[in-house]
């Protein structure tokens, strides 16, 4: 079966940074990407990995542990407009386009 | 140009009614999804276009019928649904690359159309 774990809801303060954890247990693995998605809104692309280590990319940052089924994305100099539901999904190496999604993670920022 | 449209936005039908969900790109992608997302739930894949030639079919009962007429355009005919299918229907796109890259891979969504069924 395909499994991807994230936590269901975090807070964290203005300013500071937060770190959005991800472990997936699936049957074949071609990319992990995190998607950002506010409420009522569709979910926007934040960053991808296939290949272990970490990508930067401005306030955002994700780290990828393949033997480890292990990612997490990094959010630093958190904004209000953070505030949003934050997508861990993994494309699988079907030979199609399937990418499965994992529940979510609620970021709730306060100033 | 990296948008991806939805008409409607909301739609109301009763379970007898017939309707249609119409997705729109003008990125050059060549792979096409319907996804089914329930609130507070993650994005459910429904199916997938390829080079306008359905690839994925997770399944999804037959009241829901997609079509891709062609490589810009990808609709979802509702017949008969159930009021446990109101959820928000999003569209999805991507390169069709084989071996891509992030660039390939990376699904926009359209902003999606908010169903409820009666």
């Amino acid at each position: 079966g395909q499994n991807i774990d994230q936590p269901t809801e975090m807070t964290a303060t203005e300013g500071a940074i937060v770190q959005i954890n991800c472990t997936y247990q699936t049957s074949g693995f071609n990319g992990l990407f995190w998607y950002q998605q506010h409420a009522g809104e569709a979910p926007t692309f934040l960053s991808y990995n296939v290949l272990d280590g970490l990508e930067e990319k401005g306030r955002f940052s994700s780290f990828l542990s393949r033997s480890k089924g292990y990612s997490y994305l990094l959010l630093k100099e958190l904004q209000m407009k953070d505030s949003a539901s934050y997508l861990c999904a993994v494309r699988l190496h079907t030979g199609g386009f399937k990418t499965i999604f994992g529940a979510g993670t609620r970021l709730f920022v306060k100033a | 140009d990296t948008e991806v449209t939805q008409t409607p936005k909301h739609l109301v039908m009763g379970m007898t009614n017939k309707k249609s969900l119409k997705c729109e790109q003008h990125m050059g992608h060549r792979a096409m999804y319907w996804y089914k997302q329930k609130a507070k739930k993650p994005p459910e894949l429904m199916f997938v276009y390829s080079y306008e030639k359905l690839s994925i079919n997770e399944s999804v009962p037959s009241r829901f019928s997609p079509e891709c007429p062609n490589s810009s355009l990808l609709n979802l005919h509702l017949h008969a649904l159930q009021p446990e299918d109101s959820a928000l229907y999003l569209c999805a796109s991507s390169h069709a690359g084989l071996a891509g890259g992030p660039n390939q891979e990376t699904q926009y969504f359209g902003p999606g159309t908010r169903l409820l069924v009666l």
